[in-house]
């Protein structure tokens, strides 16, 4: 069965510090693995996808990602965190039974302190 | 372009009511996905449908239902109504369904019920 684990609940940057938020998976086949970030009263909001191709995943408002098959990771990083980007961020894979329904993680609140 | 919308932003049900919730895809979305978010269960799927039929569906009780319209709109409907059903509720468009799983999905700002 295809699984995500999000090991932190929660993560504590400094403003300016990078940061990483972690994500591991275990699925059948190829995974087609996301991000997302869901503000307060908010839906979830796209951040990038990784497919096929580059290890390294460039997506909206600075973030990137790195793919690791070897570690089964798919890490969210960001050079400079920002206030802004204190937010619940959810790492997600496509279910292998094809279509659109998406597996999430249970979601790590990341915390950007000035 | 809009976004997906769903109405209503807010819904307060007691026990044993039924619900509708709508969702409105992004102009050109043929797929509309539902989901469930809650504290304890974090975001679970529904259920999905393309062109007004259901091609996957979650782990739920029949309570849950959903259809699709030919202007690619989508109600979920849940009746009889228990505490454990107090959510916020997400829907997602994509722009098709397919195998490859390459569509992005946009996601609406929820429905949040409350059921008391």
């Amino acid at each position: 069965a295809q699984s995500v684990a999000q090991p932190e609940d929660q993560v504590k940057v400094a403003e300016g510090n990078p940061l990483t938020v972690k994500c591991t998976y275990s699925v059948s086949g190829n995974p087609y693995l996301f991000w997302y970030v869901q503000y307060p009263n908010r839906g979830l909001q796209f951040l990038l996808k990784y497919i096929t191709g580059d290890n390294l995943v460039k997506g909206s408002y600075g973030f990137e990602a790195e793919f690791n098959k070897s570690q089964t990771s798919f890490h969210l990083k960001k050079p400079s965190a920002l206030v802004s980007d204190s937010a619940l961020y959810f790492c997600a894979v496509r279910d292998a039974g094809g279509y659109n329904k998406l597996i999430f993680g249970a979601g790590t609140r990341l915390a950007v302190h000035p | 372009k809009a976004g997906v919308t769903q109405t209503p932003r807010y819904l307060i049900k007691t026990r044993g009511q039924q619900v509708t919730l709508s969702c409105s895809p992004i102009s050109g979305h043929r797929s509309v996905s539902w989901y469930q978010q809650t504290p304890g269960q974090g975001l679970q799927f529904l259920f999905e449908y393309f062109s007004e039929t259901q091609r996957n569906k979650g782990n739920f009780p029949g309570r849950f239902s959903g259809r699709q319209f030919s202007n690619s709109r989508s109600e979920m409907n849940v009746s009889t109504l228990e505490l454990g059903d107090s959510a916020l509720y997400l829907c997602a468009s994509s722009l098709a369904t397919s195998g490859r799983g390459k569509n992005i999905q946009y996601f609406g700002a929820g429905t949040r019920l409350s059921v008391l």
